[in-house]
């Protein structure tokens, strides 16, 4: 099994501020990665899919990047509604079931 | 508007049954593989199983294979999960999912669409 370490665990940073959130595969994944934003108490949203493309509706201060091992989500100036929970999966081992980390806590400082 | 709607969870004892469904709306159901992703009280996400557009393909997380079936009607626009011999670790919240996959490219778009979710608690 494919395993997603998602570092660090919790991010205090300061609205307008930019934040950098960081996912690490087990194996190589290619660019086979999405990232999700949770809020509490609601259903998981799309971000970036394919490792770098922004999903329909998504602001353009939300980028992924990355390859193979290492992914990054970066929000370059936090807004209030973007403190939250951020999960990245992967989707490489297809047409088994993908595999998410366990999430990074995006919280006010 | 496009939108998924999960019924059916509740709180049922070890060992018993639950069948979640999901209906779907504002899309063209059929076209889509479509998913279950559970999430444990406080903990991360799950993807628990997919079903591919026309019933095809399915496939389960080895923590609930055996005892988790998933199956759609497209007719109906609706998803479903048979659970089975259900244990205290299947406590969570599940949601269904459309997961855009193009087959014939072989693109994935991910997990663009999620219900609001619903709870099942198993507990004696």
């Amino acid at each position: 099994e494919i395993v997603m370490t998602q570092s660090p665990a919790t991010l205090s940073v300061s609205p307008g501020e930019r934040a950098t959130l960081s996912c690490r595969a087990s194996q190589s994944v290619s660019s086979n990665l999405a990232w999700y934003q949770q809020k509490p108490g609601q259903a998981p949203r799309l971000l970036i899919y394919g490792a770098s493309t922004r999903a329909t509706g998504i602001p353009a201060r939300f980028s992924g990047s990355g390859s193979g091992t290492e992914f990054t989500l970066t929000i370059s100036s936090l807004q209030s509604e973007d403190f939250a929970v951020y999960y990245c999966q992967q989707y490489n081992n297809w047409p088994g079931l993908g595999t998410f980390g366990q999430g990074t806590k995006v919280e006010i400082k | 508007q496009v939108q998924l709607v999960e019924s059916g969870g509740g709180l049922v004892k070890p060992g018993g049954s639950l069948r979640l469904s999901c209906a779907a709306s504002g899309f063209t159901f059929s076209d889509y593989y479509m998913s279950w992703i559970r999430q444990a009280p406080g903990k991360g996400l799950e993807w628990v199983s997919y079903i591919s557009s026309s019933s095809s393909y399915t496939n389960y997380a080895d923590s609930v294979k055996g005892r988790f079936t998933i199956s759609r009607d497209n007719a109906k626009n609706s998803l479903y999960l048979q659970m089975n011999s259900l244990r205290a670790e299947d406590t969570a919240v599940y949601y269904c999912a459309r997961w855009d996959y193009d087959i014939l490219t072989g693109t994935h778009y991910g997990m663009d669409v999620w219900g609001q979710g619903t709870t099942v608690t198993v507990s004696s």
